[in-house]
Parts: structure tokens; sequence; C-alpha cells
């Protein structure tokens, strides 16, 4: 069964650094989309992206992320200069188009540690 | 916005007996309204979802029960086995853009005594 996959796995990284986390959605999806856990609590929605440009984002979306879709194949999330407060586990999910099919498929996440 | 509360946050059962798992949200433009199991350190996988337009849907020992007007919706877990304890979130789709994001309720740790 196709699953979404991302890398990498851990990431660590300091405090006003770079990040880029990149995801593999599944290959005949349209629809996709970043959420973030951090340690303990919900999974809280980032941003979602159709037709190369952003559907929806969140209020945790601000300036420092941009999204991106690079190739016909990868996905990915840039955070510009990381806070502490970016540390979280971030999950990758896609969906294909129409009714009524709304499932989303995660990936297995990108712990992400800013130090 | 929309918004997703559930309780309990965790809920303690003996095998072999039911879980409930209770979920409201705001929008009453919800229309789908999805669970998701979370074992430790993995990705939340979805175990089973409802659309608006039906109250109940059933799948071998798991079932959901949507009630639109009071916008609330539940998880019914029967013959509970060591293996299904686990965080469950659920969610509840809003609308925009063509296809809406998930808002998720904060969780409930599920364990499962043998």
């Amino acid at each position: 069964e196709p699953e979404v996959t991302q890398t990498p796995s851990h990431q660590v990284t300091q405090m006003g650094q770079e990040v880029i986390l990149r995801c593999v959605p599944i290959s005949n999806h349209l629809y996709f989309y970043w959420y973030r856990q951090i340690l303990g609590q919900k999974v809280e929605f980032l941003v979602s992206f159709y037709n190369n440009e952003i559907s929806e984002k969140s209020e945790i979306f601000d300036d420092q992320f941009s999204v991106e879709r690079p190739d016909g194949s990868n996905f990915t999330l840039k955070i510009r200069s990381t806070k502490l407060e970016d540390s979280a586990m971030y999950f990758c999910a896609s969906s294909t188009t129409g009714n009524p099919s709304y499932e989303q498929y995660f990936g297995p996440g990108t712990r992400l540690t800013v130090t | 916005g929309e918004n997703v509360e559930q309780h309990p946050s965790t809920l303690s059962v003996q095998e072999g007996d039911s879980a409930v798992i209770k979920c409201t949200y705001s929008d009453s433009a919800s229309n789908y309204f999805p669970w998701y199991k979370q074992e430790l350190g993995k990705r939340p996988q979805l175990i089973i979802d409802i659309r608006s337009n039906v109250g109940e849907k059933k799948d071998q020992r798991i079932a959901v029960t949507l009630n639109k007007t009071a916008k609330h919706f539940s998880l019914h877990i029967t013959e509970t086995q060591p293996e299904d304890s686990a965080v469950y979130f659920c969610a509840a789709r809003t609308h925009g853009g063509s296809q809406g994001n998930l808002i998720f309720g904060k969780g409930t740790k599920l364990s499962v005594k043998p």
C-alpha cells in the first residue's frame, strides 16, 4: 500500500537556523498538508496546498514558514529562523481529489528539535 | 473557526470491556469526522470516519455515532484488547479551499489492562 514518506526522521538545529522538512506524498494525491504536534499535545493544522498554491493556513503558519512543491514528487516545509517553540513533530499528509474521499494519509513525521 | 473538544483525556478499561470517547464540534457546517489512532512515536492512522449524511457507522469492533443536532460524535470500541492501547484523536473537517483541513481534539489516552 502506498505511503507518505518524510525525511529526515529527526532534525536537530540551533535557534535562528533555517530548516527544510521534506515529504513525498502518495503519487496520485493532489492535496497536501502540514501539521505539527508538540510533545504530548494534539495535532495542529499548519497549511494546506493544492494546485501549487496555499489553500488555507492557520495562525501558526506565520511569515517564518513557507511551503513549496519544487518538483513532481516532493513537498517541503521551510522554517526560516527557528525558535525553541518550533520544537515538535511535523507531519505531512496528502489526500486525493474529489468526493467522497476525504481521508488524509499521514507520513511518519519529522521530529524537529531546536536548541 | 472550528473547535473540537474531546473527553475524557485518559481512559483505562479492563480487557474485554467497552470504551467510549466523545467529541463535540462547534461549526455546524463541518461534514466529515475521522478518528485517528496514534501509537507512541508513530503517525496518526485513520481507523474510522463518518460523514454528516450518516448517523452511525460500524467496522468490526469499532463504531462511530454522529448527532448533528447536538454537534457531537462518539467512538465506541467493544471487546477491547491490549493492542487497542494508544492515543485516539477525533477530528472535524472544516470548509475552505478545495479540501478542508482537519481540526483535531486533544486526544484520549486509552489503556487496556489485560
